[in-house]
């Protein structure tokens, strides 16, 4: 089992572009999240997805859009990127609850200049 | 909103030490958990423990609900311990909102 796979690992991006970070996972799970992670912070919550169709807004979805068209995956999409943007993304699945036993991807670091 | 603190927040050990590390919550939780991230930035889920004791090797938590701390304690510590640590909890609301700490660095000197 591959688990839950993000791409890309690396990305840097000129301000106003738009890009997406692709993550998929292979254990069935319903619940998928991304978050952000900064430095000397923890990582916080930007959007997730309770099923299939269904997307919700976290700590900070200001910027960020989603959408859940399967199970087995969850892009997030920056509509116009900002240097407040960069950071290192992760993708997470759980599967009994979005807050339950989560399981992360290897991160996506973004860079936008 | 629930505050979330870990201590220490660095931590320089030699290898084979043991170390405790701490995680306050201001709020009462409906579950806790504990990661790894390495010096890769993989983050590994160690532990999910509402309350009370679990242990997996050399690493063991404990979490005291009702007293909002939890504990994380590494025995034997090995270079390959060193990273970061974070616990992170689920507010009692049960709002699918999980709240991160800004956790430990530790370093396992060898």
């Amino acid at each position: 089992n591959a688990g839950v796979t993000q791409t890309p690992k690396f990305q840097v991006l000129k301000t106003g572009q738009s890009m997406t970070l692709q993550c998929a996972q292979d254990m069935n799970h319903e619940y998928m999240s991304w978050y952000r992670q900064d430095p000397g912070m923890g990582l916080r919550l930007i959007h997730y997805s309770v099923g299939a169709g269904i997307t919700d807004q976290g700590e900070v979805p200001n910027g960020y859009n989603v959408s859940r068209s399967t199970t087995e995956d969850f892009p997030l999409r920056l509509l116009s990127a900002a240097p407040s943007q960069t950071s290192v993304y992760f993708c997470a699945s759980s599967k009994d609850r979005v807050a339950g036993e989560l399981f992360f991807g290897e991160g996506s670091r973004l860079t936008v200049l | 909103g629930i505050q979330v603190e870990q201590s220490p927040p660095d931590l320089i050990l030699q290898e084979g030490a043991n170390s405790t590390l701490r995680c306050n919550f201001s709020d009462s939780v409906n579950n806790l958990q504990w990661f790894h991230q390495n010096p890769w930035g993989q983050l590994i889920n160690l532990f999910y423990i509402p309350s009370g004791t679990k242990q997996n090797g050399r690493l063991s938590a404990t979490t005291v609900a009702t007293e909002r701390y939890s504990l994380l304690y590494i025995s034997s510590s090995q270079t390959t311990d060193s990273g970061v640590y974070f616990c992170a909890v689920e507010r009692l609301n049960r709002d699918d909102k999980i709240i991160f700490g800004k956790g430990t660095r530790l370093h396992i000197l060898p």
